[in-house]
């Protein structure tokens, strides 16, 4: 069974960082491209980021771009979001997803990012 | 960057048929894809390339994609359906190439 745990989110400052992980199991991690999708509280989903199972092509979007790293480990089986320079519209459930030509196969339960004074 | 729209809600008796709109520029040359998402829970595939459904989501959900407007239609809607649906594109002609629309809120009168 196709499972993604997402973990690291919290309270943080503005202007602060924090890092999201997300473990894979149950299928051949390094084979799958991954994304972050996030939800601000009450509003629609909106996409973050994506990495190539190979890590050799990756996008964001314009809203993180400059902030958020989007990484993975293969080895581990884990996907990574730093992000920094964190600002309160970036409040939200952020979800990592497994990618398969172009839509969102399987996601995670997310965690919640709050940033606030 | 590319846009999808969508109506906020929609609304529909059960065991009626209910019909929730994606449009977009030519969106019917791109692959639309559609999730449910209900109050606390992770988004969930219910159809993918235009019209396929994954493995365990019922016949009643269906989609079409053609011109500027995809749409997916859930036939003999029951109490259960309620919740958020999205559509979504790849843009792979784009450097930020994933793109959700607003999201519609079906409900069950």
């Amino acid at each position: 069974e196709v499972q993604l745990v997402e973990s690291g989110g919290g309270l943080v400052q503005p202007g602060g960082s924090l890092r999201l992980s997300c473990a894979a199991s149950g299928f051949t991690f390094s084979s799958y491209n991954m994304n972050w999708v996030r939800q601000a509280p009450g509003k629609g989903l909106e996409w973050v980021s994506y990495i190539r199972s190979s890590s050799s092509t990756i996008y964001y979007a314009d809203s993180v771009k400059g902030r958020f790293t989007i990484s993975r480990d293969n080895a581990k089986n884990s996907l990574y979001l730093q992000m920094n320079s964190l600002r309160a519209e970036d409040t939200a459930v952020y979800y990592c997803a497994r990618a398969y030509s172009g839509y969102f196969q399987h996601w995670g339960q997310g965690t919640l990012v709050t940033v606030s004074s | 960057s590319y846009v999808l729209t969508q109506p906020p809600s929609v609304s529909v008796a059960p065991g009626q048929t209910a019909r929730i709109t994606c449009g977009g520029n030519n969106v019917g040359s791109k692959s639309v894809h559609w999730y449910q998402q209900k109050p606390g829970q992770a988004p969930v595939l219910v159809v993918y390339d235009d019209s396929d459904r994954p493995s365990g989501i019922p016949e009643r959900f269906s989609g079409s994609n053609s011109g500027n407007t995809a749409t997916l239609t859930i036939s003999r809607v029951e109490a259960g359906d309620e919740a958020d649906y999205y559509c979504q594109v790849w843009d792979s002609s784009s450097d930020h190439p994933g793109v959700f629309g607003g999201g519609t809120k079906l409900t069950v009168l």
